[in-house]
């Protein structure tokens, strides 16, 4: 089957960094997503692995290990605006994404 | 440009009724996606469309349950003889092509209540 396992919640406070781990399980990975969703808000897209290694995006930067099966999203210099809800995806045959259940990330000041 | 759009933003029904809800992708996406996310859940893949067909429906959950998509634009989703555990958003999505699933743009959803 298909299936990712995020923490399901996450605090820390104003400056701090954050790391969301994601492990996957699935067959023809092409590679895992990031999208952030902000209460009753639509899911935005934040970056995407589709090699091993880590990728920059301002203050946001995630990695991917699929010797590991083993992502993670992290989220430095934190704001109260990133107090939202990150959802990793991995895409695998078939061209569609299946979802994480999702890190509710509280920033506190 | 226009973002995805969705409509009704809202919809309560009674029990047993059908409803149809419609997406509007950005234009010039290819791929559509239908997503059902519970309160508190992730996103529940429904369904996904690369131009007018469907290659992928087995998210759908039941049989009440369909999509169609026409000139490659417009998609509605249609659940006939709603029940309670029908009530979720109801999130579209579309993207560039379907073999780049990985960047999706999201419309605002439509919340489906069913009394």
């Amino acid at each position: 089957g298909q299936s990712l396992e995020q923490p399901s919640e996450v605090t820390a406070v104003e400056g701090a960094i954050v790391q969301i781990n994601c492990t996957y399980q699935t067959s023809g990975f092409y590679g895992l997503s990031w999208y952030q969703q902000h209460d009753g808000g639509a899911p935005t897209f934040l970056s995407y692995n589709g090699l091993d290694g880590l990728e920059e995006t301002g203050r946001f930067s995630s990695f991917l290990s699929r010797s590991d099966s083993y992502g993670y999203l992290l989220l430095q210099e934190l704001q109260m605006k990133d107090s939202a809800s990150y959802f990793c995806a991995h895409t695998a045959a078939g061209n569609k994404l299946t979802f994480g259940g999702g890190t509710r990330v509280l920033v506190k000041p | 440009g226009a973002g995805v759009s969705q409509s009704p933003s809202n919809k309560v029904t009674e029990k047993g009724k059908d409803v149809e809800l419609r997406c509007d992708p950005i234009s010039g996406h290819t791929a559509l996606y239908w997503y059902r996310q519970r309160l508190g859940q992730g996103l529940e893949f429904l369904i996904y469309f690369q131009g007018n067909s469907a290659p992928d429906k087995s998210g759908l959950p039941s049989d009440r349950f369909s999509a169609e998509r026409t000139g490659e634009s417009v998609s509605t989703l249609t659940i006939q003889r709603t029940q309670q555990e029908d009530s979720a958003v109801y999130l579209c999505a579309s993207s560039l092509e379907a073999s780049a699933p990985y960047e999706q743009y999201f419309g605002p959803g439509t919340r489906l209540t069913v009394t």
